[in-house]
């Protein structure tokens, strides 16, 4: 059974104070791993896919990576708006429907001023 | 990226009582997916509604506890039955397109 998770449960953070979110992860085999950002009261929105160890993607102050076993989503020079909390899901090749996600609780960063 | 709609945004019902939740998406889509997202836990497939075949089911849901729809492409409908307050929770559709994109969610509360 997959298994993903998520550390820190919470994060504080000032604005510009660089930190990295953790994904631990358990799959048989991995089609993908999977981050989103979800705000209050809204669906989780895609960030980034990555399918293979040593794979990074970069986007504005985000940036995953990925390992075997775990997968890191660094922030740098965070604002007030990268506030939400942070989703990771895997996707793997054992049994079920070949598109399902299985995610961890989730990181709830919030960015003070 | 899809444009996911979701009918209510969010509702209060009565234990005993049934919902049922809408989805809809502005582009033809094969597979749809129905999620749960219960408070402190992470987001868990319910089941997958696909185009003119059953709905298949993730361990632990049932079709006679939420029984789903797609009678065509762009949309689909999830009723959570026999409602417990245990049923309380966030249910999101997703559908997939080259990612899987997720629906704003539909907020319930059993009393």
């Amino acid at each position: 059974e997959d298994q993903v998770t998520q550390s820190p449960e919470a994060l504080r953070l000032q604005e510009g104070e660089s930190s990295s979110l953790n994904c631990s992860y358990t799959v048989s085999g991995l089609r993908g791993l999977f981050w989103y950002r979800q705000d209050p009261g809204k669906g989780p929105e895609f960030l980034f896919t990555l399918y293979s160890a040593g794979e990074e993607k970069e986007k504005e102050r985000l940036k995953a990576t990925l390992t075997k076993k775990e997968s890191f989503l660094h922030i740098t020079a965070p604002k007030p708006e990268d506030s939400a909390t942070y989703l990771c899901a895997v996707q793997g090749t054992s049994g079920g429907s070949n598109y399902k996600l299985t995610f961890g609780k989730g990181t709830l960063l919030t960015v003070n001023p | 990226s899809a444009v996911i709609s979701q009918k209510p945004s969010r509702d209060i019902c009565q234990r005993g009582t049934s919902l049922t939740i809408q989805c809809q998406v502005d582009s033809q889509v094969t597979m749809m997916f129905w999620y749960r997202q219960q408070p402190g836990q992470s987001l868990t497939l319910i089941a997958t509604a696909n185009q003119g075949s059953e709905a298949t089911y993730e361990s632990g849901f049932v079709i006679d506890k939420f029984p789903i729809s797609r009678p065509n492409l762009t949309f689909s409908t999830l009723t959570v039955s026999n409602m417990s307050p245990e049923d309380s929770s966030i249910y999101l559709c997703s559908v997939v397109q080259h990612q899987q994109f997720f629906g704003p969610g539909t907020r319930l509360t059993v009393l």
